[in-house]
């Protein structure tokens, strides 16, 4: 079975600190994506990056890095120079295909992140 | 801005009443999904359309009712709901759902409250 871990339950920081939030990904898929989704307070979830498994290369893009570790099953995301905006809870979720041949994502509970002024 | 619009934004309905959500999506995608999302729970799949076709339900109960009308429109009608039906329903499309490579994108969700 695919479960994914989000141990930070909830991380306040202050304005410009970084932060890491943590993932911890289960599977037996050799072949897997791994996700990352931003909940700000209006409900919509956003999209903020792929990966899939053969490619465990870091990402940047901006404030954002994500870090890929095949050997800890880890998919962790950092925020660099945090800013009130970044104020959301974080899902990371994993992608299987269902035995009916569809997609499925597996979503771990979620991490909230309070930054302040 | 997203390409996966919900209506409405926020639905108030007693439990004999019938109402319909509604979801669009504008990039062309062939699979559409519904999910619930109770408050501080990460989203729960609940229906997934391919090519217009119902594909998956998660064993959902009788009073939520999916419809796929096209590729780009997708409603759920509700029908004598429960107070513990309240919850946000999110909206997603991805390319065909056949894979595990496809990325879901969200609509806004409507946040639904039943009396």
């Amino acid at each position: 079975a695919q479960k994914v871990t989000q141990a930070q339950t909830e991380i306040s920081v202050v304005e410009k600190e970084d932060v890491t939030l943590d993932c911890v990904y289960e599977t037996r898929d050799t072949t897997y994506y791994l996700f990352w989704y931003k909940q700000p307070p209006s409900g919509e979830l956003v999209f903020l990056i792929r990966r899939n498994s053969f490619d465990e290369q870091n990402e940047i893009s901006g404030r954002y890095s994500w870090n890929f570790q095949k050997s800890t099953s880890s998919f962790n995301f950092t925020i660099t120079a945090s800013q009130v905006v970044d104020s959301a809870v974080y899902f990371c979720a994993l992608s299987g295909v269902m035995n009916t041949g569809f997609q499925k994502l597996v979503f771990g509970t979620g991490t909230r992140l309070l930054v302040s002024p | 801005d997203t390409e996966v619009t919900q209506t409405p934004k926020h639905l108030v309905m007693g439990m004999t009443n019938k109402k319909s959500l509604k979801c669009e999506q504008h990039m062309g995608h062939r699979a559409m999904y519904w999910y619930k999302q109770k408050a501080k729970k990460p989203p729960e799949l609940m229906f997934v359309y391919s090519y217009e076709k119902l594909s998956i339900n998660e064993s959902v109960p009788s009073r939520f009712s999916p419809e796929c009308p096209n590729s780009s429109l997708l409603n759920l009608h509700l029908h004598a709901l429960q107070p513990e039906d309240s919850a946000l329903y999110l909206c997603a499309s991805s390319q065909d759902g056949g894979t595990s490579t496809d990325t879901q994108y969200f609509g806004p969700g409507t946040r639904l409250t039943v009396l």
